[in-house]
Order: structure tokens, then C-alpha cells, then sequence
């Protein structure tokens, strides 16, 4: 099955610097990768996605890269706030509509 | 748009007990909702999914007797947990896929399961 690995697993950056956040799959036949944000107590939210014939996807101050070759996807969030602050989990998915999580990344945005 | 409800979003029961959890998605259709486990500080881990009016897909390890999972409507899904133990208290979020828009999950807020 699919194996998801998410770097780093904490990430403190000051507010308005940019904080990077990677992660690999391994089945060559994944084809959709989201993003969620998930706050304390709370379920995920979708915050961004990219399927697999798009190479960069952006929304506001958040993007995500995919090398499908490289078998490895990021995300960017640039000018962060405290509200940025989250555990934020990559997923990939393939057949069968189901998606692998990643192990989270708890991001914290120090004002 | 994409809204999905859990209810309720915590219950304390008393173990031999057990307990449903309803997940809805409230503007939208759902041909297929996932159920997930998460423990504190941990991933999501998948338990099942389900397809509105077939029977659900356990993951690997997940008791289906335990875990009875019913997806009655385009709509509605419900878990339930049969005869809780302690060891079954952890976070349980529902996610729904909207008809026909493939991989696409939007979840709801989570249930906070205690079992004493």
C-alpha cells in the first residue's frame, strides 16, 4: 500500500517568514495530493490540492509543489500569521478514493 | 459549500455500553464517507469506508463487529461502537466525498469518545 512520510514533524518560525513543510509516497500510482490544517480539537480541512498532471498550485499565501518523478510534494506558506498556527497533514491518494495520511507537521507561528 | 456535521461532538459513556455517532453532509451529496480514528498527537488512521447503500470496507485490523458503520443515505452515515471498552476512547472523524468529484474528502468536526 501507499507509505506517506511528512518532514518536520515541528516547525516554529517567526511571523511573516515562510515556513516549508515536504513530504514523499511511495506508490507511483497516486495521483491526487491534499493538503489539510487541522486545529486543536478540531477535524481537517482541506486548505489546498494538487493532482498529479499540475506540477505548482497556488492560493493566496499557500502553494503546493509535486514532483511526481521524485515521487515528492510540499508545502509553502508564505507572510505567515499566528493564525497560521496548526498541525498540517499531506495525504496522497489512488485508486479507490481513499487517501494516506502523512504524520502531521505542527506548525507554530511565533508573533 | 462542503459542510459535513458530526453529532455528537462528545460523549462519555460507561464501558459494555455502546454509542452512535451520526455524520452528515449537510449541502451536498455523499456517495462515500470514510470513518477515521485519530489518537492524541497522532495521524488520522483509517477504519472503514463506506458507499451509500453497500456494505462498508473495513481496513485491515478494524473489527467490523465492533465498529458497525451505516451509510443509509446519500447524506447520512452513522458509526457505531458496540460494547466500548476504555481502550476504544479516541477522537472519531467522519469525512464525506462529494458524487462523482473523485478523491476529494471534506471532514467533520470530530467526536471525542471516553470511555469509563
Amino acid at each position: 500500500g501507499e507509505n506517506v512520510e511528512q518532514h518536520p514533524s515541528t516547525l516554529s518560525v517567526q511571523e511573516g517568514d515562510s515556513a516549508v513543510i515536504k513530504c514523499t509516497y511511495s506508490d507511483s500510482a497516486s495521483n491526487y495530493f491534499p493538503w489539510y490544517k487541522q486545529e486543536l480539537g478540531k477535524g481537517p480541512q482541506l486548505i489546498i490540492d494538487i493532482r498529479s498532471n499540475v506540477g505548482e498550485k497556488k492560493d493566496q499565501r499557500i502553494a503546493v509543489t509535486l514532483n511526481k518523478t521524485a515521487k515528492h510534494f510540499s508545502l509553502h506558506i508564505t507572510e505567515t500569521q499566528p493564525e497560521d498556527s496548526a498541525v498540517y497533514f499531506c495525504a496522497a491518494g489512488g485508486g479507490y478514493q481513499k487517501v494516506t495520511f502523512g504524520t502531521g507537521t505542527k506548525l507554530q507561528v511565533i508573533p | 459549500g462542503a459542510v459535513v456535521s458530526q453529532h455528537p461532538s462528545w460523549v462519555i459513556c460507561k464501558s459494555g455500553t455502546s454509542v452512535k455517532i451520526e455524520c452528515r453532509s449537510l449541502d451536498f451529496q455523499a456517495t462515500t464517507m470514510f470513518w477515521y480514528r485519530q489518537f492524541p498527537k497522532q495521524s488520522l488512521m483509517l477504519m472503514a469506508t463506506s458507499n451509500e447503500g453497500s456494505k462498508a470496507t473495513y481496513e485491515q485490523g478494524v473489527e467490523k463487529d465492533k465498529f458497525l458503520i451505516n451509510h443509509a443515505s446519500l447524506t447520512l452515515s452513522t458509526l457505531t461502537v458496540t460494547s466500548a471498552h476504555p481502550e476504544d476512547s479516541s477522537f472519531y472523524i467522519c469525512s464525506a466525498s462529494p458524487s462523482g468529484i473523485g478523491y476529494e474528502q471534506y471532514f467533520g468536526p470530530g467526536t471525542r469518545l471516553t470511555v469509563t
